[in-house]
């Protein structure tokens, strides 16, 4: 059974610094990884999708990158700016059940 | 453009009620859909997909049911909620030509 795991769990920054988010994954025959972003009381917005033939996705300040082989994934945030505040899931998309598997999250918060 | 809906947006209820959580889609076709259940402390947690009208998986064996009466609604249902069906719960959709999911701005539930 696929196991997905976050850390850290929390993590409180001040403002400009650039950060880096860590998911893992047990089993490495995936499809494809999913970062996502959940503000307070809200559902999710997708933030990039690496395929399991991708090695790094990148949108404007985020950078995601994979290394199936190893079962890992970074998310990259750079310059984090107050409106980063948020809680961010990583989750996979296995050969199994047409589903997601999601981490329990990383809560952001960005100092101004 | 595509819009998913889910309602209520909040609800509590009683231990032993019934329950019955709608989500609709809009803008696409023949869509598969997914519930998704956030409890306290846990991650996301699949808990029904559907590839079709009337096509039901169930992903956790739970006092849960899941129907899809029609192309573009999906219902999530209980005879008799339990204290542990408290949580956020979360439709999503993908195209099936697509791997990316969407997800709609959930429901929470919380049983008395």
């Amino acid at each position: 059974k696929q196991e997905v795991t976050q850390i850290p769990a929390a993590l409180s920054v001040p403002e400009g610094e650039n950060l880096v988010l860590n998911c893992s994954f047990t089993d490495s025959a995936i499809y494809n990884l999913q970062w996502f972003r959940q503000d307070p009381g809200k559902g999710l917005t997708s933030l990039l999708l690496i395929q399991s033939s991708q090695r790094e996705q990148t949108s404007g300040r985020l950078n995601a990158s994979l290394d199936k082989s190893s079962g890992r994934s970074t998310l990259y945030i750079a310059a984090s700016q107050p409106g980063d505040s948020a809680t961010y899931l990583c989750a996979v998309k296995g050969g199994g059940a047409d589903g997601l598997t999601f981490g329990k999250g990383t809560h952001l918060i960005i100092q101004p | 453009s595509q819009t998913i809906h889910q309602w209520p947006a909040t609800l509590v209820q009683p231990v032993g009620s019934p329950l019955s959580l709608e989500c609709t889609v809009e803008g696409t076709s023949n869509p598969n859909l997914y519930w998704y259940r956030q409890a306290a402390g846990r991650g996301l947690q699949l808990l029904f997909y559907s590839v079709g009208i009337g096509q039901i998986s169930s992903e956790v064996p739970q006092n849960l049911s899941a129907s899809r009466p029609q192309d573009r609604q999906f219902i999530l249902s209980s005879k008799k909620l339990l204290l542990s069906d408290s949580g956020f719960y979360l439709c999503a959709w993908r195209q099936t030509t697509s791997v990316t999911q969407y997800f709609g701005p959930g429901t929470r539930l919380t049983v008395l």
